[in-house]
């Protein structure tokens, strides 16, 4: 099986500006999480789609929204850029039950590094 | 409210020699429990994970021990291998699709 993939690897922008990141999940995974990871805060939790619906929020400001299609692939989205967005963005997918340890183990992509200077 | 502490930034051992990575958690509500590893320019890799109705879960050379009275949890690396050297990161859920992360563990296994 292939593995989660997102694009774009890179990304530099400038504040301000708003910046979309994608992710393919794994074939038969319908859950996606995105996850924000940075030198001093580890990794923070975003949010996740569950068939095309959000299921869990984290506690960041709306800037940060997201979205999933039918196909489970996802894209996230972040407006009104700050410096203080610079990070790493990691996304992952699970098969999305709610119940059994296979609901919980995620598979993560190798992120989008996000510069915003 | 960090809800899930890693308080050792990092951890040297000999190969051959046990790992022992620590992990602390606040929320009670936590059911699942789950260890990932991460090397430099990749995405954490699942590792080994532990329901809250055990206290122990094996496989192969690694071993997650939880602590509920404690609200503590361990990864027991038996023996260490040079590429064991990697970032390891203790995760915690309520939901399926959210976990809640630590820091990180720097882990270093000298030949």
């Amino acid at each position: 099986k292939a593995g989660v993939t997102q694009t774009p690897r890179y990304l530099i922008k400038t504040r301000g500006q708003q910046v979309t990141l994608s992710c393919s999940p794994i074939s038969g995974h319908r859950s996606v999480s995105w996850y924000q990871q940075t030198p001093g805060q580890g990794l923070q939790f975003l949010f996740e789609y569950f068939s095309e619906t959000q299921r869990n929020k984290g506690n960041f400001p709306g800037r940060f929204s997201g979205r999933q299609f039918s196909n489970s692939r996802s894209e996230m989205n972040v407006s009104t850029l700050e410096l203080g967005d610079s990070a790493l963005y990691l996304c992952a997918s699970s098969w999305g039950g709610t119940s059994g340890g296979l609901s919980y183990e995620q598979y993560f992509g190798p992120g989008t590094r996000l510069t915003v200077t | 409210d960090q809800q899930v502490k890693q308080n050792s930034p990092s951890l040297s051992v000999q190969e051959g020699r046990i790992s022992i990575l620590n992990c602390d958690y606040t929320n009670s509500m936590f059911d699942y429990f789950l260890w990932y590893k991460k090397y430099p320019a990749e995405g954490p890799t699942f590792l080994i994970s532990i329901s809250s109705i055990k206290d122990k879960n094996e496989d192969g050379r690694f071993t997650v021990f939880l602590n509920k009275s404690a609200k503590h949890l361990s990864l027991h690396i038996v023996p260490s291998q040079p590429g064991d050297s990697a970032v390891y990161f203790c995760a915690a859920s309520t939901n399926a699709g959210k976990s809640t992360f630590g820091d990180g563990t720097t882990l270093t296994v000298k030949p």
